[in-house]
């Protein structure tokens, strides 16, 4: 089957930096999606990578390493407009998004 | 403004009923797509068009159905055999023939089945 892994929730320090990682099992691979998702509302795009390496983007970056089934994105200088979901997700073989649960990052002044 | 458009925002419907969620987009792309948003589950996909007159069930299709007349439209229908229909319903749309598949998300719609 198919599977993607991230942690349920994660709490960091407004101003420091945090790391959510994904791990995924899929059929096929064309890429790797990363989206921000405020409660109740809808996702929004916010990095894809298909080539091995950090795409880095403002405060946000994301890596992937292909061989290890395994994508970060790293957010620096966080800020509490950041608290919200953070979605990974999969392109597979017959270019189907293949979602993760989310991870719910809580930030603290 | 460009955009995908999603109505009602929040919807209530009795056991046993039928009910239609609208979803709108003027970006010109020609797939679309309906997810299911479940707490602590990841999206999980209902059914998805990608051109006008044809669309292919998801993962979850039963008790679901769904139209593609025009481009810009893809109403779901949540019928009552759809046995825990209570969740965030999220219509999407993305360009094809693009490098890759980003797809853009409607404001969703939260149906609860009272």
């Amino acid at each position: 089957g198919q599977n993607i892994d991230q942690p349920t929730e994660m709490t960091a320090t407004e101003g420091a930096i945090v790391q959510i990682n994904c791990t995924y099992q899929t059929s096929g691979f064309n890429g790797l999606f990363w989206y921000q998702q405020h409660a109740g509302e809808a996702p929004t795009f916010l990095s894809y990578n298909v080539l091995d390496g950090l795409e880095e983007k403002g405060r946000f970056s994301s890596f992937l390493s292909r061989s290890k089934g395994y994508s970060y994105l790293l957010l620096k200088e966080l800020q509490m407009k950041d608290s919200a979901s953070y979605l990974c997700a999969v392109l597979d073989s017959n270019y189907q998004l293949i979602w993760g649960a989310g991870t719910k990052l809580i930030i603290k002044p | 403004d460009g955009g995908i458009t999603q109505s009602p925002k929040y919807l209530f419907r009795k056991e046993g009923q039928n009910v239609t969620l609208s979803c709108e987009q003027n970006l010109n792309h020609d797939a679309m797509y309906w997810y299911r948003q479940d707490p602590g589950q990841g999206l999980r996909l209902i059914y998805y068009s990608q051109i006008v007159n044809d669309f292919q069930k998801g993962d979850i299709a039963e008790g679901y159905s769904v139209s593609r007349e025009k481009k810009e439209s893809f109403p779901l229908t949540v019928t009552s055999a759809q046995k825990n229909p209570t969740a965030f319903y999220l219509c999407a749309s993305s360009p094809q023939g693009a490098d890759y598949n980003e797809q853009f998300f409607g404001p969703g719609t939260r149906l609860t089945v009272l």
